[in-house]
C-alpha cells in the first residue's frame, strides 16, 4: 500500500485556521471511516489527535477537528497557537489488518 | 497511567538482526492489539505490523513480510519486534503503539528505540 498523500507544509498566523488534507484511495480512506491524525513534535513520539475521521479523544482541544469526503480526509486546526507547530500525520485502516500513514505535513505558525 | 517502555538504542552491522522490546504496564495487556511503527531520520511514519491480543495472529506490511516478526509474552507484558537482514535503510526510530479497541487508532506510544545500521 502506498503512503497517503499530504501537503509537505502548511502555515498560518496565530488565531487563524488551517486545513491539512490526506488523500488516499478507494481501498483505504475511501472505504473506511477509520482515519486518525497524529501530532509529532521534534524528538517526541506521536500523539493522537483525532480518530474515526472526526472523533476527538478526551483531553484533545476542540480546536482540532476532522472530516472526510471520498478518498480525502482533512484535519482543521482553528485558532492556531504557537504550540500547534509540529508535524502532523494521518493514518488509515486499509483492510485485511493493514494500516497506512500519510507522508506528513509540517505546520508552521508564522 | 498506561506506560510503554522500550529497550535502548542499538547499533548493528548490515546483515545482522535486531530485537526491540516494549514493556507494557498499568492496563490489561491481553485486551489490546499492539503495533510497530518506524521513522527513518527526517522521514515520515511507516506502519510495520501488528499482533492481536492473544498473540496468535500477526499481520505485516508487505514491505516487511519476509523480514519482521512481532511477538508478545503475556507473562511479562512485553511485545517484541525482530527485524532480520538489516540494511542501512533500516536505520530508524522504532515505536510500539497500543491500539484502542474497536477504533483502529493508536492511543499510547512507546518512547521509541533508535536502531542504527552501519558497517
Amino acid at each position: 500500500q502506498s503512503a497517503l498523500t499530504q501537503p509537505a507544509s502548511v502555515s498560518g498566523s496565530p488565531g487563524q485556521s488551517i486545513t491539512i488534507s490526506c488523500t488516499g484511495t478507494s481501498s483505504d480512506v475511501g472505504s473506511y471511516d477509520l482515519v486518525s491524525w497524529y501530532q509529532q513534535h521534534p524528538g517526541k513520539a506521536p500523539k493522537h489527535m483525532i480518530y474515526g475521521v472526526s472523533q476527538r479523544p478526551s483531553g484533545i482541544s476542540n480546536r482540532f477537528s476532522g472530516s472526510k469526503s471520498g478518498n480525502t480526509a482533512s484535519l482543521t486546526i482553528s485558532g492556531l497557537q504557537v504550540e500547534d507547530e509540529a508535524d502532523y500525520y494521518c493514518c488509515s485502516y486499509g483492510g485485511s489488518s493493514n494500516y497506512v500513514f500519510g507522508t506528513g505535513t509540517k505546520v508552521t505558525v508564522l | 497511567q498506561v506506560q510503554l517502555v522500550q529497550s535502548g538504542a542499538e547499533v548493528k552491522k548490515p546483515g545482522a538482526s535486531v530485537k526491540v522490546s516494549c514493556k507494557a504496564s498499568e492496563y490489561t495487556f491481553t485486551n489490546y492489539y499492539m503495533h510497530w511503527v518506524r521513522q527513518a531520520p527526517g522521514q515520515g511514519l511507516e506502519w510495520m505490523g501488528l499482533i492481536d491480543p492473544s498473540g496468535t495472529s500477526t499481520n505485516y506490511a508487505q514491505k516487511f513480510q519476509d523480514r519482521v516478526t512481532v511477538s508478545r509474552d503475556a507473562s511479562t507484558t512485553t511485545v517484541y519486534m525482530e527485524l532480520i537482514s538489516l540494511r542501512s535503510e533500516d536505520t530508524a526510530v522504532y515505536y510500539c503503539a497500543r491500539e484502542r479497541p474497536s477504533t483502529s487508532y493508536f492511543d499510547f506510544w512507546g518512547q521509541g528505540t533508535l536502531v542504527t545500521v552501519s558497517s
